[in-house]
């Protein structure tokens, strides 16, 4: 089945650690998203990449990183310097350019203590 | 002002009812316009996706562009149980996902 894999569902880190949170995709899409949804706001854009190598930064990119070393992956690390952690996270991807559609992940339910 | 305004609900109906959800908007520059249904715990999945004004209909799903007014609204006829779910609102300036903006979702809960 294609899809986008995320892991693990739930996740806790003590405070002042960094965490890597995973994304895998099979549907050959070149652009990949992550995105924070918290409680009555939303979706917000952290960090996108369009092609292998490179990443833009989102609305909300303080505190995150990534990379994009392979098509099929887009790992979001959570640093420490992100002060407010705790959220679910979504990862996407879509079809570059013509296609507005971005098929989503099931999310990672990160906790921080 | 945030640039989409969704009412986050909750909004509880009872099975069969006819169901509205709404969202506004204060960029004039969107042109395409999405709906997002997400179940508890689940990622997002597309419903419905309109491109400029007018009305696209599929199935009990029915959405709505109002360019003039910066007002999009989805209708779900006959509603079941099984609609229950957050609903996104999402739009974007430009083809292509990278620039999705989206509302902060209504809650709702079709009652048996």
């Amino acid at each position: 089945d294609g899809g986008i894999t995320q892991s693990p569902k739930y996740l806790f880190r003590k405070e002042g650690q960094n965490v890597t949170l995973s994304c895998e995709q099979n549907l050959n899409h070149d652009a990949m998203y992550w995105y924070r949804q918290d409680p009555g706001q939303g979706l917000r854009l952290i960090y996108y990449s369009q092609i292998v190598n490179d990443f833009q930064k989102g609305d909300i990119a303080e505190g995150y990183s990534v990379s994009r070393e392979k098509k099929e992956s887009f790992p979001l690390t959570v640093t420490s310097a992100q002060k407010n952690p705790t959220a679910f996270y979504l990862c996407a991807s879509s079809i570059l350019g013509l296609n507005t559609e971005a098929f989503f992940g099931q999310g990672t339910r990160l906790t921080v203590v | 002002q945030k640039e989409v305004e969704q009412d986050p609900g909750p909004l509880s109906v009872p099975e069969g009812a006819i169901v509205s959800l709404n969202c506004t908007y204060s960029n004039s520059a969107f042109q395409y316009f999405m709906w997002y249904r997400q179940y508890s715990r689940k990622g997002p999945e597309l419903l419905m996706y309109t491109y400029s004004s007018g009305n696209k209909e599929d199935g009990r799903f029915t959405a709505q562009v109002d360019k003039s007014s910066k007002y999009i609204s989805l209708f779900i006829r006959d509603s079941q149980p099984s609609d229950s779910a957050t609903y996104l609102c999402a739009m974007s300036e430009i083809q292509g996902a990278q620039k999705l903006v989206f509302g902060q979702g209504t809650r709702l809960t079709i009652n048996p």
